[in-house]
């Protein structure tokens, strides 16, 4: 079994929806991290989780929300989806590092599609 | 804002050659990491270099930090069929955090031709 874990794997939907992606982990670590990957524009963060407690707002964060159920358990909220934010989704964590960004462990991605 | 230039975008050798792939930008780095990712999964670590200069070699990969910590590359000797995928570089913020801090390149599509 994955140690990062998405779910759906894949998901169509139509404007105005609200979509939940989920991610789960066992691999322990406390930091969470979602992130959009488009082609020709790499990935960009859209929020991240140091613990339960705490949520960060990435470099593109409008348009979603997030919720740090559990240290294992971080979803990803559209609340109305629009077309612009068909990507494929990555969830992904790390261990805290000393001294530089620590390795990032992803799951295999959500693809959304928004017609 | 930190930007990392990567090149070649893409790139379509035949098995056996040799390839480079650049990972530049006008700004200093912690630490610079490079990830390959295969299509349908995730981005998968590869490697990690924090020295201004330094040089690790995984196999017939051969990594390189430039030595100011603004710039890396990648050596592919002898490339194969299983080395095909996208290559992110990501470079980690000097003012410190954790991975929140990392920027990544768009990516270099490398495919290998048996």
């Amino acid at each position: 079994d994955a140690d990062v874990t998405q779910t759906p794997r894949n998901r169509i939907t139509k404007t105005g929806k609200r979509i939940m992606l989920e991610c789960s982990q066992t691999k322990g670590h406390d930091r969470m991290y979602w992130y959009r990957q488009d082609p020709g524009l790499g990935l960009q963060l859209i929020y991240y989780s140091f613990d339960v407690k705490d949520i960060n707002k990435g470099e593109i964060s409008d348009g979603y929300s997030v919720s740090r159920q559990a240290q294992a358990k971080f979803s990803l909220s559209l609340e109305s989806a629009i077309p612009n934010q068909t990507a494929l989704y990555f969830c992904a964590t790390s261990d805290w590092t000393s001294g530089h960004a620590g390795e990032l462990f992803f799951g295999e991605g959500s693809r959304l599609t928004v017609l | 804002t930190q930007l990392l230039e990567q090149s070649p975008q893409f790139l379509s050798i035949q098995e056996g050659e040799n390839l480079t792939v650049y990972c530049n930008s006008s700004s200093v780095f912690s630490s610079l990491q490079w990830y390959r990712q295969e299509p349908g999964e995730g981005p998968v670590l590869l490697v990690t270099v924090v020295t201004g200069g330094e040089v690790k070699k995984l196999k017939r990969l051969t990594f390189q930090f430039g030595d100011a910590r603004k710039d890396s590359s990648l050596h592919i000797t002898a490339a194969q069929p299983g080395d095909t995928g996208l290559y992110l570089c990501a470079g980690g913020r000097v003012s410190g955090g954790g991975a929140d801090g990392l920027t990544f390149g768009k990516g270099t599509h490398l495919i290998i031709q048996p």
